[in-house]
């Protein structure tokens, strides 16, 4: 059973669309993260978010964290061919973090 | 400055060959990581050291093994590699609940 559910797992979209990405789960977090991977590399922290209900910006990238803190959304508003990657969201369990399946966004020129 | 540091990048093993990956934190982070990562799927956490409190996944297989000779380092060690066990290895740092810094991988090949 996945703690974090993570959705879509795919998404092709062309440049100026937006899109939403959402991690999901019947357990309330402390905290959740979010990292972006791109090809060859490894994750790098986007945000954390702690507080339910918090929305925190990063650009055009806008994050939310669910009131009862069991869920986060990750939007970005007119996507552009440099957020192309793998987006992470990820909780920390006794310690450890605890990544979802994963977004793998292609943005088309 | 890198400041989680992996080395090599790129691995090419024999199957049953053992094989050792390394990494290196300038950041002095009391835990260190490793996840394995297959291709378009998300890193799954092998274990990681609290200090030198080494802690196991439960679906981990005995095949991998860690050492952590001090805050510095970690190695990655892959007593018998198969063709299974080709992906992306990933090490990382963080202060206990805070954010993960990870190094670039390395991409172990088993031929």
């Amino acid at each position: 059973t996945q703690l974090l559910e993570q959705s879509p797992q795919f998404l092709s979209i062309q440049e100026g669309e937006n899109l939403t990405v959402y991690c999901n789960s019947s357990s309330v977090f402390s905290s959740l993260q979010w990292y972006r991977q791109e090809p060859g590399e490894g994750p790098v922290l986007l945000v954390t978010v702690v507080t339910g209900g918090e929305v925190k910006k990063l650009k055009r990238l806008t994050f939310q964290f669910g009131d009862a803190r069991k869920d986060s959304s990750l939007h970005i508003t007119a996507a552009q061919p440099g957020d192309t990657g793998l987006y992470l969201c990820g909780i920390g369990n006794t310690g450890k973090l605890i990544f979802g399946q994963g977004t793998t966004l292609q943005v088309k020129p | 400055d890198a400041m989680v540091i992996q080395n090599p990048r790129y691995q090419v093993t024999q199957f049953g060959k053992p094989v050792t990956l390394s990494c290196s934190q300038t950041l002095n982070h009391n835990v260190m990581y490793w996840y394995q990562q297959k291709s378009s799927q998300a890193p799954k956490l092998l274990f990681h050291y609290y200090d030198k409190d080494f802690n196991n996944e439960a679906d981990t297989p005995d095949n991998f093994q860690s050492r952590r000779p001090n805050t510095s380092f970690c190695f990655l060690d892959i007593r018998s590699p198969g063709l299974g066990d080709a992906a992306m290895y990933l090490c990382a740092t963080s202060r206990v609940g805070r954010e993960l810094f990870f190094g670039s991988g390395t991409q172990l090949s088993v031929l």
